[in-house]
């Protein structure tokens, strides 16, 4: 079955980076595009990027450009997103989830979240 | 950038009623070419992530009760949840996979009357 593992919670201080990872099973990991979506406490969900894992081609929402970088290691089949210059309205719930074999598609599969808090 | 707006905010419909949730994006997400709308539902409980109930606007995630449904075209969908059940309380969102960023609608709370 397909399933995305997230790796912990992440504790940072403003001004840190952070790398969460998003290791992929039950499927032919190079063949979905993988996207990654964050949820402020309490607030709606906000759409972050995508990678596609074969080519390590990528794409970021705006707000996040100069900032994100999302990559993959196709060995053990796992995406990263690291976030750099933290500040305290980047504490979040960050999930990862497959999209479809084209960069447009829905997102069938989520992972669990990795919470990150950033505070002093 | 795609602006997803969703109503009500909120609404309560005594178990067994009909919930009826609108989107409206603020363009078009009918791909002419495939004549496909680029138009997702989820569905997310407390401390869970998101879980996919209807895609392509109309489809049906395997899996997902057939109480839940979704139609519309161009820009305005709606997802209807034909005899709401207890476990159905959630928060719904829609989002459109059209053009990146693929902007979610702010969500709609729905809960037992």
């Amino acid at each position: 079955q397909v399933q995305l593992e997230q790796s912990g919670a992440e504790v940072k201080k403003p001004g840190a980076s952070v790398k969460v990872s998003c290791k992929a099973s039950g499927y032919t990991f190079t063949s979905y595009y993988l996207y990654w979506v964050r949820q402020a406490p309490g607030q709606g969900l906000e759409w972050m990027g995508w990678i596609n894992p074969k080519s390590g081609g990528t794409s970021y929402a705006q707000n996040f450009q100069g900032r994100v970088t999302m990559t993959s290691d196709t060995s053990i089949n796992t995406v990263y997103m690291e976030l750099n210059r933290l500040r305290s309205a980047d504490t979040a719930m960050y999930y990862c989830a497959r999209g479809d074999i084209v960069e447009r598609g829905p997102h069938d599969f989520w992972g669990q979240g990795t919470l990150v808090t950033v505070s002093s | 950038d795609i602006v997803m707006t969703e109503s009500p905010d909120s609404l309560a419909v005594p178990l067994g009623e009909r919930a009826t949730i609108n989107c409206k994006s603020s363009q078009s997400v009918l791909y002419t070419s495939n004549n496909t709308n680029y138009l997702g539902w989820y569905q997310q409980k407390p401390g869970q992530p998101p879980k996919l109930l209807v895609y392509w606007a109309s489809r049906r995630e395997i899996g997902v009760p057939d109480r839940f449904s979704g139609s519309g075209s161009g820009t305005d969908f709606t997802l209807t949840i034909s005899s709401l059940q207890a476990e159905d309380v959630a928060v719904y969102y829609c989002q459109q996979y059209y053009s990146a960023p693929f902007t979610f609608g702010p969500g709609t709370r729905v809960d037992i009357k």
